[in-house]
């Protein structure tokens, strides 16, 4: 069965402390795996798809990585307008079915 | 343009109401999904189709009624709800590219509550 675990659950920075997000999977065959970043009360918005072990993709203070077990999201200098909630996904061959992770909640003080 | 539009935003209503949710897209893309989101937690899939038909139903109860008249739009027919159902209802529509990964992009969601 396909398991996504996102660490950790909740994250508190400073502004301008860098840290990373881990999404680990197990998936018999992976597709794609995907970053969304969420607000509260909003829909999920689109960040980076990862196809192979060794891509990697920037987006401002953002960069997504993948290894054959794992990816993580790098946060360089994040502001307060990071704040959100940043979910991993992915997606088998068999389908169009995302399995998602928890999340990881995290909150950037001024 | 990566927009997925869903109205209405907000939806209050009674156990015995009918009402519906609606989603459109202008991207050309010929899957589109329903999920519900539950706070706290991340989307779980209800409804996909593909090529304007109903590819995937993940064992969703009957008082909600998925509809795709046209490509680009998406209706969820909502009737005897429970209040459980109250929940963020998004949808998502991607191009649906066979061989590959495909990308999802979701809409801002209809908050639902169900008294």
């Amino acid at each position: 069965e396909d398991q996504v675990t996102q660490s950790p659950e909740a994250l508190r920075l400073q502004e301008g402390e860098s840290s990373s997000l881990n999404c680990s999977y197990t998936v018999s065959g992976l597709r794609g795996l995907f970053w969304y970043r969420q607000d509260p009360g909003k829909g999920p918005e689109f960040l980076f798809t990862l196809y192979s072990a060794g891509e990697e993709k920037e987006k401002e203070r953002l960069k997504a990585t993948l290894t054959k077990k794992e990816s993580f999201l790098h946060i360089t200098a994040p502001k307060p307008e990071d704040s959100a909630t940043y979910l991993c996904a992915l997606v088998r061959p068999s389908g169009s079915r995302l399995t998602f992770g928890e999340g990881t909640q995290l909150t950037v003080n001024p | 343009d990566t927009e997925v539009t869903q109205t209405p935003k907000h939806l209050v209503m009674g156990m015995t109401n009918k009402k519906s949710l609606k989603c459109e897209q202008h991207m050309g893309h010929r899957a589109m999904y329903w999920y519900k989101q539950k706070a706290k937690k991340p989307p779980e899939l209800m409804f996909v189709y593909s090529y304007e038909k109903l590819s995937i139903n993940e064992s969703v109860p009957s008082r909600f009624s998925p509809e795709c008249p046209n490509s680009s739009l998406l209706n969820l027919h909502l009737h005897a709800l429970q209040p459980e159902d109250s929940a963020l209802y998004l949808c998502a529509s991607s191009p649906y590219r066979s061989g590959g990964a495909d990308t999802q992009y979701f809409g801002p969601g209809t908050r639902l509550t169900v008294l």
